[in-house]
């Protein structure tokens, strides 16, 4: 089962940050945090990952706890093709474990 | 030039009947995985295969075979179909079977089962 809670939905203004926020409170020291999206009906997306350190790429920032029990997924300018499910997962090795994710609704 | 693709799309059977999906990937990845995501749309993983050997098995009945003739290909097979194997089921692949980068898994567009 998945071991991270995340809220059922959001909603956020087309142009505004999105931000997305995820309790993993039973992270080991080795796990790294993932997080992808799924936009309706297409395969899950791989969007950004991180072990201790604020990671940031071309779709999303990370931002992780120093005590690493809760994460942030912050989507700076969001478009309404944001809007899809976020799953954020910390159970990466060899599998992940997906939980139910938070729907994220970009309107505009 | 698709990373990870799925055949077919659509698959509407009878039950009791036997079908295959197959799957394929173009990114050199060694790893390779199926997923079945349900009429509630949980996501769970069913197997894995790294470098064509069986690594995860969670549980699943025996009606449902996995096959990788090469580490390029991972294939389902179902026998006797159920009203209950319904479902979107996902492929995906990852470089490797570790950790961080190595585990960051693509997916492929999805095969909507439609058992009748």
């Amino acid at each position: 089962d998945a071991k991270t809670t995340q809220p059922t939905s959001m909603d956020c203004a087309e142009g505004r940050a999105a931000n997305l926020p995820c309790n993993h409170s039973t992270i080991s020291g080795n796990e790294y945090v993932y997080w992808y999206r799924q936009i309706h009906s297409q395969g899950p997306q791989y969007i950004i990952h991180g072990l201790k350190n604020n990671e940031t790429n071309e779709m999303a920032s990370l931002i992780i706890t120093e005590d690493r029990k809760s994460s942030t997924l912050i989507l700076p300018h969001a478009t309404l093709r944001d809007t899809a499910v976020y799953y954020c997962i910390d159970r990466g090795f060899q599998k992940l474990v997906f939980g139910t994710g938070t729907r994220l609704l970009v309107s505009p | 030039d698709t990373a990870v693709s799925q055949t077919p799309k659509y698959l509407v059977t009878q039950m009791g009947n036997d079908k295959s999906i197959k799957c394929e990937q173009n990114l050199g990845h060694d790893t390779m995985y199926w997923y079945k995501q349900d009429s509630k749309k949980f996501l769970k993983i069913m197997f894995s295969y790294n470098n064509k050997e069986l690594i995860i098995n969670e549980t699943v009945p025996n009606r449902f075979s996995p096959k990788s003739p090469d580490k390029a290909h991972l294939n389902l097979h179902i026998n006797s179909l159920e009203l209950g194997d319904s479902a979107v089921y996902f492929c995906a692949s990852s470089l490797g079977a570790g950790t961080g980068l190595q585990e960051t898994q693509y997916f492929g567009p999805g095969t909507r089962l439609l058992v009748l």
